[in-house]
């Protein structure tokens, strides 16, 4: 099974728009964490927000912040104010708390594309 | 700010060509990690490293070896290329936080990749 599900392919968004990319993800360890990367054209991977399972509150980070619903295992990303150069591929993460390794299972990833 | 890099970003090599890609970081992160990336695709892991002398095979299978002399050098090596190794590759790197303190202390940071394209 799909560890971490991203359904949108792709999104639009006007600028200073808000905007919601989706995540679900599946595992039966009560403790996980879940993060964000941006990937833009230029191909690397830039960590955006952090949710711990145990966090009481939603992680902000600036214009983004993390939707966090454990009992429906959703973990959306919220960009607030969007800019051009959000324009990006954008995955969701997780890491099991289980794994001494910390390996993190990726989801396919959501393209937002910010049009003026 | 991580510190992470990779050499080259982009190579276009010929089919049996040996080759090794560089990523070196200088936070003295002793997990690293390397993931491979085909265009529009999600990142597989294919190898990863708990410290000096030990590397491991991750779930994607490749034809790529590493070794970890150092801590802060992690080189993956293909031996003879291949078309089907045509891909973007990633390399990361995390602290090893204590099992009960792990969180966001544990975030991967990438290099910028290595487009790689084999003819």
């Amino acid at each position: 099974a799909q560890k971490i599900t991203q359904t949108q392919p792709g999104m639009f968004v006007q600028e200073k728009e808000a905007v919601t990319l989706d995540c679900t993800y599946d595992t039966s360890d009560p403790s996980y964490g879940l993060f964000w990367y941006k990937q833009p054209s230029s191909g690397e991977m830039i960590f955006l927000i952090y949710q711990g399972s145990y966090d009481q509150q939603n992680a902000t980070e600036g214009r983004y912040s993390l939707n966090f619903q454990k009992a429906r295992k959703s973990a959306n990303l919220v960009i607030s104010a969007s800019q051009l150069g959000d324009s990006a591929m954008y995955f969701c993460a997780m890491r099991e708390g289980s794994s001494t390794l910390g390996r993190l299972y990726f989801g396919r990833g959501t393209q937002l594309t910010v049009w003026p | 700010e991580a510190d992470i890099y990779q050499t080259p970003r982009y190579l276009v090599i010929g089919t049996g060509k040996k080759i090794t890609l560089e990523c070196s970081q200088t936070m003295g992160h002793d997990k690293m990690y390397w993931y491979q990336q085909d265009p529009g695709m999600e990142l597989h892991l294919i190898h990863y490293s708990y410290g000096v002398n030990s590397t491991e095979k991750g779930d994607l299978s490749s034809e790529s070896t590493v070794s970890r002399i150092r801590t802060e050098h992690f080189p993956l090596t293909l031996e003879s290329a291949r078309p089907s190794h045509t891909s973007q590759y990633l390399c990361a790197s995390s602290e090893s936080p204590e099992f009960l303190r792990w969180g966001s202390l544990d975030t991967q940071y990438f290099g910028p990749g290595t487009r790689l394209t084999v003819l």
